[in-house]
């Protein structure tokens, strides 16, 4: 079982529309959960990180942690084009820096 | 505040060659991580620094892959000799501290033919 799992799509929505993207980990003493955007051919950029269990809402993105249930996810209301990116889920383990795990993205498409 | 910088950009190198990747951490961050980056695998970490100071390698493929931090300002990824199969895109990222969201540099797209 993969450390970090993501759906890898394509996720395809229509502009406007909320984009919903999940992760699931395997870590259940995991602490720091983070949702990093990845434009093609470019590198990996922070756009949220979640601690505790909710809801964290930063502009239009909200990211979700059930810390029980394992679960973690990204919502992006009012979709745009420039959110089309791959989306990667990565979640700290009990143990460190080196236990700082990525899932392998989910590919979301926002059509105009 | 200039990044996390890495080069070159590309590699393309042929088999058995040396090659060997560079990055400058961003200036006052403690912790300098080398990632590898495959469509097959996703992001991979091989190495990371704490304070100049390897922590952890045991992502490091094999023997052929070496790393160094010299300063808190520099550190190298070496691959020798290198193979097809290290073909990827290797990102080095930086943060201020060993749990801290990373920042990542661009990336040098590996090639070995």
């Amino acid at each position: 079982q993969k450390e970090v799992e993501q759906n890898s799509g394509p996720l395809s929505v229509p502009e406007g529309a909320i984009a919903s993207l999940n992760c699931t980990y395997s870590d259940r003493g995991s602490q720091s959960f983070f949702w990093y955007r990845q434009y093609s051919g470019k590198s990996p950029e922070l756009i949220m990180s979640i601690y505790s269990n909710g809801d964290k809402e930063d502009g239009r993105f909200t990211a979700q942690l059930n810390k029980a249930s394992q679960y973690v996810s990204l919502l992006i209301r009012d979709s745009q084009p420039s959110d089309s990116a791959t989306y990667l889920c990565a979640v700290l383990g009990q143990t460190g820096a080196n236990n700082l795990f990525f899932g392998t993205g989910t590919r979301l498409t926002v059509i105009p | 505040d200039a990044g996390v910088i890495q080069s070159p950009r590309h590699e393309v190198t042929e088999m058995g060659q040396e090659v060997t990747l560079r990055c400058k951490p961003i200036s006052g961050h403690n912790s300098l991580f080398w990632y590898r980056q495959t469509m097959m695998r996703g992001l991979e970490l091989l190495i990371y620094f704490n304070n100049n100071v390897p922590i952890d390698d045991s992502g490091m493929p094999e023997d052929r892959f070496s790393a160094k931090m010299p300063n808190a300002s520099f550190s190298t990824l070496k691959i020798q000799p290198s193979e097809p199969r290290d073909s990827a895109v290797y990102f080095c990222a930086s943060s201020p501290h060993e749990i801290s969201p990373l920042h990542f540099g661009n990336g040098t797209r590996l090639t070995v033919t």
